[in-house]
């Protein structure tokens, strides 16, 4: 089956810790996407990758750091520079980011808790 | 003013119900548009696109107002397993995407 995923379902941290959260796609999907999710609120982007060897910051990169060296692989680190990162994470990909493919399909989450 | 903006309910309704939601957006050069289904603690899932003509999926029709700057959902004979929340999703192209914060939905017996 085609799809994303994504581990650890769940990830406690404590603080000071950098923890790196994983996300994979079989879709040959090329761009791929990191997102946050605040209880309430909409989704707020952190990364964006179009290709592989490219990403660049969202809305709300600092204290983040992403890598894409493969196509089908976009983990994401949080560093201990973020200072609040208690929340639910979500990689999406979609075939292209042209707007008549850009459709986004998400993986299934990592809930992030610092301890 | 949000660049997305939906009423976050929630709506109650009785099965067999039809519900409709709306959400605005400010970007008029906003070029693709899609209603997510997101249950709770779950990741969203993609219901529809919408396009400018209209279109509809067995009991969800969508619909665009490009000169008012609206899209809407029209859920018909609801079930209880529409109860979710709905996500109005906006994209001006290229990477901007903007995620509504949600309209809440409880279908009850």
């Amino acid at each position: 089956d085609g799809g994303i995923t994504q581990s650890p379902k769940y990830l406690f941290r404590k603080e000071g810790q950098n923890v790196t959260l994983s996300c994979e796609q079989n879709l040959n999907h090329d761009a791929m996407y990191w997102y946050r999710q605040d209880p309430g609120q909409g989704l707020r982007l952190i990364y964006y990758s179009q290709i592989v060897n490219d990403f660049q910051k969202g809305d709300i990169a600092e204290g983040y750091s992403v890598s894409r060296e493969k196509k089908e692989s976009f983990p994401l680190t949080v560093t201990s520079a973020q200072k609040n990162p208690t929340a639910f994470y979500l990689c999406a990909s979609s075939r292209s980011h042209v707007s008549s493919y850009n459709e986004q399909f998400f993986g299934p989450g990592t809930r992030l808790t610092v301890l | 003013r949000k660049e997305v903006e939906q009423d976050p309910g929630p709506f109650n309704v009785p099965e067999g119900a039809t519900v409709a939601f709306n959400c605005t957006y400010s970007n008029s050069a906003s070029q693709s548009f899609f209603w997510y289904r997101q249950d709770c603690r779950k990741e969203p899932k993609l219901l529809m696109s919408v396009y400018s003509s209209g279109n509809e999926d067995g009991r969800f029709t969508a619909q665009l107002n490009r000169a008012s700057q609206y899209i809407s959902l029209l859920i018909r004979d609801s079930k209880l397993s529409d109860s979710a929340t709905y996500l109005c999703v906006v994209s001006t192209g290229g990477f901007k995407t903007i995620f509504g914060a949600g309209t809440r939905l409880f279908v009850k017996a």
